[in-house]
């Protein structure tokens, strides 16, 4: 197990609702990503956030934002929920580092929280 | 569009038998390099990783080959179990260097066992 959790495990909402994701990081590890895995589909990668500010974004479109807190845990928001949203929703936590040398840069994954819009 | 894939998307292999997962990138700017496998139901699971400073790295039954001349990236599993059986995905983060940005996947193989 990576120590990455997410919440809920599952979640159903109808089209133009509003949905929160919730991570909790791997002890030590400072940065959190979040990617989109639709079914039979690679991970894409939506966001990232480090020192609680988004630190690079994917090609999502303003209605997915999120959060980072304190103690590096971290929400996903979708407003405005579309059917295509359906999918596994990702949390990654990794170690950033600001040393020039080599750094941690593995992404440990949780569970994930499969959405389903109806 | 994505910058990695992989050139075959299922695989079927004999128990005991060693398994080779291929994928191709198209970023040469990319310097790290991630396996993770994908159980049904579950998140990625990091198996083994590569930075481009090197073109081989072995772990618990696993090796990673990188060929930067190429574009090219396996991992070798030998004795293939059953509990190996997954979706495998390779992914290539361009940053590694200043800091963890994102990671590009390909669809993935499923990678399938018989007993």
């Amino acid at each position: 197990e990576t120590g990455v959790t997410q919440s809920p495990t599952h979640l159903i909402k109808t089209r133009g609702q509003q949905v929160t994701l919730r991570c909790s990081s791997q002890s030590g590890h400072n940065t959190v990503s979040w990617y989109q895995q639709a079914l039979g589909q690679g991970p894409q990668f939506i966001f990232q956030y480090y020192r609680e500010e988004e630190n690079g974004r994917g090609n999502f479109p303003p209605r997915f934002s999120g959060l980072q807190f304190p103690n590096y845990s971290s929400e996903l928001n979708v407003n405005a929920l579309e059917l295509d949203d359906s999918a596994l929703y990702l949390c990654a936590s990794s170690a950033r580092r600001r040393s020039s040398g080599e750094s941690t840069d593995t992404q440990y994954f949780g569970p994930g929280t499969r959405l389903t819009v109806l | 569009g994505e910058s990695v894939g992989l050139h075959l998307p299922t695989l079927s292999v004999q128990e005991g038998d060693n398994s080779i997962i291929n994928c191709a990138y198209s970023n040469s700017a990319s310097d790290y390099f991630i396996w993770y496998k994908q159980e049904s139901g579950k998140g990625p699971q990091f198996i083994i990783d590569i930075r481009s400073n090197m073109d081989k790295r072995q772990g618990q039954r696993v090796t990673v080959l990188l060929n930067k001349t190429v574009k090219h990236l396996s991992l070798q599993i030998a004795a293939t179990q059953p509990g190996d059986s997954a979706v495998y995905f390779c992914a290539e983060n361009p940053y590694s260097g200043a800091g963890s940005y994102q990671l590009t996947f390909g669809k993935g193989t499923k990678l399938s066992v018989i007993p």
